[in-house]
């Protein structure tokens, strides 16, 4: 199986930060990646499919980034309604696997 | 509008079985694939299954390989998931999710509570 590790767990930021998370997979997945955001209590929600394709509707403050192993994603001006849990998937092969997600939170 | 509404979810006894349906509504239900994801308590995800649009393709996560089925019904725009021998650590909110074309998953329903205990 594919291994997704992110990091880091979690960041504090103040609003209109630049807040960066990674993901790295445990094998080349070239950009079969997506980032989920989840609000608690919520279903998790795609912002970024294919590394780098913003998913529509999402902001534009939100974008992604990579390739292979290596994979960001970056919110360029943090908004309130962005404090939430981030997850990376990777869709390469079965069983897909998400990342342990990065809980980002009000400094 | 695309919607998934999970329903099934409850108490169960460890050893006992439960049946998960997903009502799909908003889309043509049998263009796509689609898929079971669970969350633990406090944890995250983790994906459980997948099927095709034909049910011509299946797969599940080794964690539940032999003791849960997938299947659909597209005259009935229905994904079910059926349960059996169920562990304490089964024990998440189950949500069904669209596979996107590029097995991205698109839209998720809000969820339901499967709880295994004596």
């Amino acid at each position: 199986d594919i291994q997704m590790t992110q990091s880091p767990s979690s960041v504090s930021a103040s609003v209109g930060d630049r807040v960066t998370i990674t993901c790295r997979a445990s094998q080349g997945i070239s950009s079969w990646l997506a980032w989920y955001q989840q609000k608690p209590g919520k279903a998790p929600k795609l912002l970024i499919y294919a590394a780098s394709s913003l998913q529509s509707g999402v902001p534009s403050r939100f974008s992604g980034s990579g390739s292979g192993t290596d994979f960001t994603l970056t919110i360029s001006s943090l908004q309130p309604e962005d404090f939430a849990t981030y997850y990376c998937q990777q869709a390469n092969s079965f069983p897909q696997t998400f990342g342990q997600g990065t809980k980002v939170e009000i400094k | 509008e695309v919607q998934l509404v999970e329903s099934g979810g409850g108490l169960v006894q460890p050893g006992g079985s439960l049946r998960l349906s997903c009502a799909a509504s908003g889309f043509t239900f049998s263009s796509y694939s689609m898929n079971w994801v669970r969350q633990a308590p406090g944890k995250g995800l983790e994906w459980v299954s997948y099927i095709s649009s034909s049910s011509s393709t299946i797969y599940y996560a080794d964690s539940v390989k032999g003791r849960f089925t997938i299947s659909r019904d597209n005259a009935k725009n229905s994904l079910y998931l059926q349960m059996n021998s169920l562990r304490d650590e089964d024990t998440a909110v189950y949500y069904c999710a669209r596979d996107q074309e590029l097995s991205f998953f698109d839209y998720w329903g809000q969820g339901t509570l499967v709880t295994v205990s004596s």
